[in-house]
């Protein structure tokens, strides 16, 4: 099972629709989680951490369910601006628990947002 | 805002040459990283650097590879002898602290070795 999967999509969806994103991980040591955005050949930037109780940052929500190693990222009113790569990320502990802030980063979803 | 800063932003080698990556971390930011990401696939974890000394690398990180924090701004990734598969682009990453605190990414190095 990989570190960190995602549907790589691609997602193609009109102005204004509603998408999510779904994001499984294999470690249940797993401590912090996140959606990072990346546009094409740039750098991947933070788009929101993910907390156990969910959280929600204007159009974007995020959950986590620690028990289902799930984590998922729904995005509404979707704009044109939202075209881009979205990354689902792990922070994960070095062997002997220790944490050092590695992350790990899924294959990433591809969104396209249309006229 | 504070940034992470990378130069070069595109560096052609040839093979077996040497070459350094360097970075400029946020100043205030106390753990460093480097990562890489082949084009088409997902970015990958390099190494980890905290306190002078490396904290975690993969398994990527083999003895080709090094880093250093010469003076206290900088941090390098030397690669000693690149191969052709090294051709990735290079993001160096900083942060204040560990767990939920933001990663913050340099714009990064893209490395074309020929």
């Amino acid at each position: 099972r990989k570190e960190v999967e995602q549907d790589p999509g691609p997602f193609n969806v009109p102005e204004g629709a509603t998408v999510a994103f779904n994001c499984t991980y294999s470690n249940s040591a797993s401590q912090s989680f996140f959606w990072y955005r990346q546009d094409c050949r740039k750098e991947p930037k933070l788009l929101m951490s993910v907390y156990s109780s969910g959280n929600e940052d204007g159009r974007f929500t995020a959950q986590l369910n620690r028990a289902s190693q799930y984590i998922s990222l729904l995005i509404r009113d979707s704009k044109l601006s939202d075209s881009a790569t979205y990354l689902c990320v792990v922070n994960q502990p070095y062997a002997g628990g220790t944490s050092y802030g590695k992350l790990t980063f899924g294959q990433g979803t591809i969104l396209t947002v249309h006229p | 805002e504070p940034e992470v800063t990378q130069t070069p932003s595109h560096q052609v080698t040839q093979m077996g040459q040497e070459v350094i990556l360097r970075c400029v971390p946020i100043s205030n930011h106390l753990y460093f990283y480097w990562y890489r990401q082949i084009l088409g696939q997902k970015v990958e974890f390099l190494v980890s650097f905290y306190n002078n000394e490396i904290s975690e690398k993969s398994e990527i990180f083999d003895d080709q590879f090094s880093v250093e924090r010469p003076d206290g701004s900088n941090f390098t990734l030397k690669i000693r002898s690149t191969k052709l598969e090294d051709s990735a682009m290079y993001f160096c990453a900083s942060r204040k602290v560990t767990g939920g605190s933001n990663a913050f990414f340099g714009q990064g190095t893209r490395l074309t070795v020929v």
